[in-house]
């Protein structure tokens, strides 16, 4: 079992639909990263959580410390928001283990 | 635009070389996290510095080495290069040392020939 698992691992959805992302992790840890990758390689930091919940935006993040679960949330989504979103995990030693990524796609 | 500078964008060498990446963090930060990202293994995070100190090492191989200079800058040096390190090789800064938000360099893409 991957330390850090995401799913859905792909996700196609229509602009303007909510989309959920979920990541779970097995270890204990420190914080928990959302992570944005375009096509183009380029990576942005959408969020750091240690508990709770934030918002940027349209983009929502929550986690629950004790079921070791974090979701995404889009709301009113558009074709820019085409993406792989990647859940990082730090743990209590400080290394990072990263999920394998969602591949969103968003139609026009 | 992140503010973190990554040089070379692409390089391109041969098995058994040595190369240095080169990161420039964003003005004010003190810390420059190294990523490796592969096709086969996805994102791992490899050292991490802050003020000129190792502070957290993770999957970085014996080949690999890092530092940051009283500048700030950093730099990745991988020798005796194999094909499977060909990955694009991102850099991240941050203020603090721990659980702050990141900001990514736009990486180097290493091609092993």
């Amino acid at each position: 079992k991957n330390e850090v698992e995401q799913s859905p691992q792909n996700l196609t959805a229509q602009e303007g639909e909510f989309i959920t992302i979920n990541c779970s992790y097995s270890v204990g840890i420190s914080a928990l990263h959302w992570l944005q990758q375009h096509p183009g390689g380029g990576i942005v930091s959408l969020f750091m959580l240690s508990s709770g919940k934030k918002k940027h935006g349209r983009l929502i993040a929550t986690i629950n410390i004790q079921e070791k679960h974090s979701s995404l949330h889009i709301t009113a989504s558009h074709p820019r928001d085409s993406a792989v979103y990647i859940c990082a995990v730090r743990g209590y030693g400080q290394n990072f283990v990263f999920g394998p990524g969602t591949r969103l796609s968003v139609l026009p | 635009d992140s503010g973190v500078t990554q040089t070379p964008k692409h390089l391109i060498t041969a098995t058994g070389q040595r190369v240095t990446l080169r990161c420039s963090p964003r003005s004010g930060d003190l810390s420059v996290y190294w990523y490796q990202q592969s096709l086969d293994q996805g994102l791992q995070f490899l050292i991490q510095y802050y003020n000129g100190e190792e502070r957290a090492k993770g999957n970085i191989l014996e080949r690999f080495s890092a530092q940051q200079f009283p500048d700030l800058h950093s730099e990745l040096n991988l020798s005796s290069l194999e094909l499977g390190d060909s990955a694009l090789y991102f850099c991240a800064s941050s203020v603090g040392v721990s659980n702050q938000p990141q900001h990514f360099g736009d990486g180097t893409r290493l091609s092993i020939l």
